[in-house]
């Protein structure tokens, strides 16, 4: 099957630190991707893990643990811009390498 | 600003009406794809095109059509479609073909049916 989880809604402060987990399951694996979106907006490409271990950039992290099937975003010092979608998507491996999307996880950032 | 760019931005089209939906990017990426996205889902895929030529069609129905012009256009015609059919819809590129590469998304274009 392919099945990935992230949860629906995150709140957090302004300034704070905040971890956006995302679970997968699936026979075949080729990479995890984070995406960020605001509302009314495209999507845009924030991190790419295939390897086990964490992928900083800035203030965004991104890790992965193939075994475990588990990535999680990591957003440091949260600012109000933040606030938006934040979709996790596996890369199915096999002759159809298409992408494999978590149904996202908004996250609203309060002052 | 996006370097994928998509027109219109708005499209409000009866079921009998035929439009396109354009799409331009000049990264020189060589794959081109078509989503759609409904409000609060993840984009669903529609179309790839690598190398100019159509490698995956996800069985969308036969009143979207696309066309690859050259490498760096993408059109999708509409025919005929269904108020269902009203969605975002965006294009996006892709440096490689093989999925390794980040998707780069346009702005998208917001189709409503009637």
């Amino acid at each position: 099957g392919q099945n990935i989880d992230q949860p629906t809604e995150m709140t957090a402060t302004e300034g704070a630190i905040v971890q956006i987990n995302c679970t997968y399951q699936t026979s075949g694996f080729n990479g995890l991707f984070w995406y960020q979106q605001h509302a009314g907006e495209a999507p845009t490409f924030l991190s790419y893990n295939v390897l086990d271990g964490l992928e900083e950039k800035g203030r965004f992290s991104s890790f992965l643990s193939r075994s475990k099937g588990y990535s999680y975003l990591l957003l440091k010092e949260l600012q109000m811009k933040d606030s938006a979608s934040y979709l996790c998507a596996y890369l199915n491996a096999g002759n159809n390498r298409k992408l494999i999307w978590g149904l996202g996880t908004s996250l609203g950032v309060n002052p | 600003d996006t370097e994928v760019t998509q027109t219109p931005k708005h499209l409000v089209m009866g079921m009998t009406n035929k439009k396109s939906l354009k799409c331009e990017q000049h990264m020189g990426h060589r794959a081109m794809y078509w989503y759609k996205q409904k409000a609060k889902k993840p984009p669903e895929l529609m179309f790839v095109y690598s190398y100019e030529k159509l490698s995956i069609n996800e069985s969308v129905p036969s009143r979207f059509s696309p066309e690859c012009p050259n490498s760096s256009l993408l059109n999708l015609h509409l025919h005929a479609l269904q108020p269902e059919d009203s969605a975002l819809y965006l294009c996006a590129s892709s440096q490689g073909d093989r999925g390794l590469s980040p998707l780069h998304f346009g702005n998208g274009t917001r189709l409503t049916v009637t």
